[in-house]
């Protein structure tokens, strides 16, 4: 049963624009959110993250929305550009029993920014 | 500062073969995991280590053991490899509820 889900597999938008990339959750024992970013043959790095008690947190050009009722969140990245196109993880965390904590990950989303 | 190591970065195994993937951290975190990401399926966690000498399975661990041989370092075993372990295989360590990753192993078993 797939807990955190990105449901667009792929996204493509034009430099200077808003891309906009959306993940849900089912498990309400989550209580914190990440985005990372992922370019071809090197690690996930960590870009924003929000926690359960907030319902925005902005970086930059970077802004995650969390709506705790519909179990959704989306990161805003404004205005795009070439450099953004990577694959973006969604992650939540939450407690794994006694106070370990971790990460479960989507499928991720490619997303590709057209000059 | 080199943040979270693997080697190899390559590897090529034969079925049935056997071999360790190694991580080390120097940023003192308790928290260390192993991950695979495969085409489509996002990233899945085999393994991890909530502190030095503990261990715990993930969602996918069949086929694998792992060993939290002391704080820094956090190993992975395929006592005998089968072409669908053939993956990209991560680890990361674990500070505020944020997860570090190393650059990755590529294998492939043939």
């Amino acid at each position: 049963d797939q807990q955190v889900k990105q449901n667009s597999p792929s996204l493509s938008v034009q430099e200077g624009r808003i891309s906009i990339l959306n993940c849900d959750y089912t498990n309400s024992m989550f209580d914190y959110f990440l985005w990372y970013k992922k370019y071809p043959a090197e690690g996930p790095t960590f870009l924003i993250s929000i926690s359960s008690i907030k319902d925005k947190n902005e970086d930059g050009r970077f802004t995650v929305f969390l709506n705790k009722s519909a179990k959704h969140l989306s990161l805003h990245i404004v205005p795009s550009q070439p450099g953004d196109s990577a694959v973006y993880f969604c992650a939540a965390s939450g407690l794994n029993g006694g106070s370990n904590y971790k990460l479960t990950f989507g499928k991720g989303t490619l997303l590709t920014v057209n000059p | 500062n080199a943040g979270v190591t693997q080697t190899p970065k390559f590897q090529v195994l034969k079925t049935g073969q056997s071999m360790t993937l190694q991580c080390a951290q120097d940023m003192n975190h308790n928290s260390m995991y192993w991950y695979r990401q495969d085409p489509g399926m996002g990233l899945r966690l085999i393994y991890y280590s909530a502190s030095e000498g503990t261990t715990d399975k993930g969602e996918v661990p069949n086929g694998y053991n792992v060993s939290r041989l002391n704080k820094r370092e956090f190993s992975l075993r395929l006592e005998s490899a089968a072409p669908s372990q053939t993956s990209v295989y991560f680890c990361a360590s674990n500070q505020d509820r944020r997860a570090f990753f190393g650059q990755g192993t590529r294998l492939t078993v043939v």
